[in-house]
C-alpha cells in the first residue's frame, strides 16, 4: 500500500500558468520534504516542514512556495513555471530526522 | 553548509563485478542511510547505519559507517543487471536530510 502518494505523477503546464503538485502521506510522520530532481542528478532539497515549521532552503527561487494544511497533506505551488523548473519533483516524510520515505514523484513538463 | 561528496559519480560494470561507493563529508552526522533509486521512482532506502564503524550486509550489499562518522562505504558484490540505479547516501543534519552527489551505476548483462 503507497504511504506517500504524489499527484498527478506526470504534469504539463504552460510557461508561465501557476501549477500546484500534492503530496499526501498515511504515516503520521511529523516531517515533509519537497525536493527538486533534473536529468539524474540527486534530489535539491527546496523546503521542508517540522511539524508546522517552515523551513525554505537559501537558494530555493521565490517562485517555488509551499502549504502544509495538516500533517497528512502538503502542496507545493510554482506561481510562474519557468522551462528551467522542468524536472522530477519529489515529496518524502520522516519522522523527526530518520529514514524517509518517498512518493513516486511528480514529473513536471513546461511547454 | 554540509556536503556529501559521492565517488564515483559514474559506474560501468560487466555483471558478476564487485565495486565500491564512498560517500564523503566534512562533517558528523549521527546516522547515515543509503537509498536506490530507479529511472522514473523516487529513492527507496536501503539501509540506515548509526554507530561509527558500524557495518550492515543486505544480501550482496555491505555498508559501512567510518569510525568518526563522517563518511560511508557501500559494496556490492557479483553485481547484477537488477543494481542499475542512482545510489544515493543521505545524512541527518539537525532538522532535514541531506543528499550526497550520487552515484549512477550501471551493470551489464
Amino acid at each position: 500500500d503507497a504511504m506517500v502518494i504524489q499527484n498527478p505523477r506526470y504534469q504539463v503546464t504552460q510557461f508561465g500558468k501557476p501549477v500546484t503538485l500534492s503530496c499526501s502521506q498515511t504515516l503520521n510522520h511529523n516531517v515533509m520534504y519537497w525536493y527538486q530532481q533534473k536529468s539524474s542528478q540527486a534530489p535539491k532539497l527546496l523546503f521542508h516542514y517540522y511539524d508546522k515549521d517552515f523551513n525554505n532552503e537559501a537558494d530555493t527561487p521565490d517562485n517555488f512556495q509551499s502549504r502544509r494544511p495538516n500533517t497528512s497533506f502538503c502542496f507545493l505551488d510554482i506561481r510562474s513555471p519557468g522551462l528551467g523548473d522542468a524536472a522530477m519533483y519529489l515529496c518524502a516524510t520522516s519522522r523527526s530526522v530518520t529514514e524517509a520515505f518517498f512518493g513516486q514523484g511528480t514529473r513536471l513538463t513546461v511547454v | 553548509t554540509q556536503l556529501l561528496e559521492q565517488s564515483p559519480q559514474f559506474l560501468s560494470i560487466q555483471e558478476g563485478e564487485n565495486l565500491t561507493v564512498y560517500c564523503n563529508s566534512s562533517s558528523v552526522f549521527s546516522s547515515l542511510q543509503w537509498y536506490r533509486q530507479e529511472p522514473g521512482e523516487g529513492p527507496v532506502l536501503l539501509v540506515t547505519v548509526v554507530t561509527g564503524g558500524e557495518v550492515k550486509k543486505l544480501k550482496r550489499l555491505t555498508f559501512q559507517f567510518g569510525d568518526a562518522r563522517k563518511d560511508s562505504s557501500l559494496h556490492i558484490t557479483a553485481a547484477q543487471p537488477g543494481d542499475t540505479g542512482l545510489y544515493l547516501c543521505a545524512g541527518d543534519n539537525t532538522d532535514k536530510l541531506i543528499f550526497g552527489t550520487g552515484t549512477r551505476l550501471q551493470v551489464f548483462p
